[in-house]
């Protein structure tokens, strides 16, 4: 039973234009969310996450937003540019349990 | 230099033997996790271990042992009643206590034939 589901696969978008990630989540207990990268052939790298007592979180050009009463949460990256071509997945957790629930993630292709 | 190392980057095997997957940190990290990833799907855990010599089964351990002898040091061992080995292995750690962060190695990509 998958808690944290990404329902699109992949995603094209062109250089400089907004990438939007979506994701959802089936557990009310999660209250910390958390989005990776990953390249091909290499770990995945933390992006930037959220807890739940906020909506909204801001990095640079990554921005991930929380709605609790939808169980959904999604990544904005403005501008995107070809490095940000990768897998991006969602990720959550309670905040007492060492345990990550991932998503199948996302692959984002930024086309020049 | 801090972080995770994990070898070999590529294994390749025959089915019915069993391997060992080496994952080592240097970050003084007390947790540490073992994940698979298959085509189209998530992370999924194998097995974690929050401090050493315990560890606690993840959602799909069976056909996986591990142990927990040093803090550095968390290897998974594939035996050959996995029935589908044959995935891209990632060791993972985390401090103790309340980050939340998992810091991941490169991975390594087990084949089974």
């Amino acid at each position: 039973d998958q808690q944290v589901k990404q329902n699109s696969p992949s995603l094209s978008v062109q250089e400089g234009r907004i990438s939007i990630l979506n994701c959802d989540y089936t557990n009310s207990m999660f209250d910390y969310f958390l989005w990776y990268k990953k390249y091909p052939a290499e770990g995945p790298t933390f992006l930037i996450s959220i807890s739940s007592i906020k909506d909204k979180n801001e990095d640079g050009r990554f921005t991930v937003f929380l709605n609790k009463s939808a169980k959904h949460l999604s990544l904005h990256i403005v501008p995107s540019q070809p490095g940000d071509s990768a897998v991006y997945f969602c990720a959550a957790k309670r905040s007492n349990d060492y345990k990550l629930s991932f998503g199948a993630g996302t692959t984002v292709t930024v086309r020049a | 230099d801090g972080g995770i190392t994990q070898s070999p980057k590529y294994l390749f095997r025959k089915e019915g033997q069993n391997v060992t997957l080496s994952c080592e940190q240097n970050l003084n990290h007390d947790a540490m996790y073992w994940y698979r990833q298959d085509p189209g799907q998530g992370l999924r855990l194998i097995y974690y271990s929050q401090i050493v010599n315990d560890f606690q089964k993840g959602d799909i351990a069976e056909g996986y042992s591990v142990s927990r002898e040093k803090k550095e040091s968390f290897p998974l061992t594939v035996t050959s009643a996995q029935k589908n080995p044959t995935a891209f292995y990632l060791c993972a750690s985390s401090p103790q206590g309340a980050s939340y962060e998992q810091y991941f190695g490169p991975g390594t990509r087990l084949t089974v034939t």
